[in-house]
């Protein structure tokens, strides 16, 4: 158990809808990062807050969008879906900024668009 | 732009041999390489780090070496056992964020 919470586990849904990801981070940790994995992308960099704060954005589409509350838990709402949408959402957690630090990650959500 | 390679998808040995993963990556220059281990449909677990004035590092029947030169991590499993067929990620970090290999999937036969 790294500590990471995601909610849902799953989630199903329809093309055009809008889905909200939940990401608890492990106590402590003030860096939260969003990753989505899918069989043909591997695992891709979305968006990393800070204490609150964006620090860094990957590849993440307009439709998307994230928040990092005072409590650090974070969100990753996902609009207007599409099939191509359907994923692993990954959320990991660090004690700092990114590369000098290990990132423990949460067991994911799994979106499926139909 | 940014471009990381591990190689070949999928890697088949022998239980007790060594397996020995490669990660090259162009038009990049980490201060830090990380690798991480996946099982399937799971979360990414963190298994070691080295910093880009490091050569090696060990853990417990892991190593790991990085050479900035030749733009290349090779990741050993010594002594390996079935436990140890899983996906192997190699991520090649900044100060704010981890870029991911595609993976090397490993399995050891008994």
């Amino acid at each position: 158990d790294s500590g990471v919470t995601q909610t849902p586990k799953h989630l199903i849904t329809a093309t055009g809808q809008r889905v909200t990801l939940r990401c608890s981070p492990r106590s402590g940790d003030l860096s939260v990062y969003w990753y989505q994995q899918s069989l043909d992308q591997g695992l891709q960099f979305l968006i990393q807050y800070y204490n609150g704060e964006e620090r860094a954005k990957g590849n993440i589409l307009e439709r998307f969008s994230a928040q990092q509350f005072p409590d650090l838990h974070s969100e990753l709402n996902l609009s207007s879906l599409e099939l191509g949408d359907s994923a692993l959402y990954f959320c990991a957690s660090s004690v700092d900024l990114a590369g000098r630090n290990e990132q423990y990650f949460g067991p994911g959500t799994r979106l499926t668009v139909t | 732009s940014q471009k990381i390679e591990q190689n070949s998808e999928a890697l088949n040995i022998q239980e007790g041999k060594t397996a020995t993963l490669t990660c090259n990556y162009t038009n990049y220059s980490p201060a830090y390489l990380q690798w991480y281990r996946q099982d399937p449909g799971r979360g990414p677990v963190f298994l070691l780090l080295i910093r880009e004035n490091e050569k090696e590092k060990r853990k417990e029947r892991l190593k790991v070496t990085f050479d900035t030169t030749l733009k290349q991590s090779l990741f050993h499993i010594t002594a390996s056992q079935p436990a140890d067929s899983a996906t192997y990620l190699c991520a090649l970090a900044d100060y704010y964020k981890l870029s991911f290999g595609a993976g090397t999937t490993v399995t050891v036969r008994a």
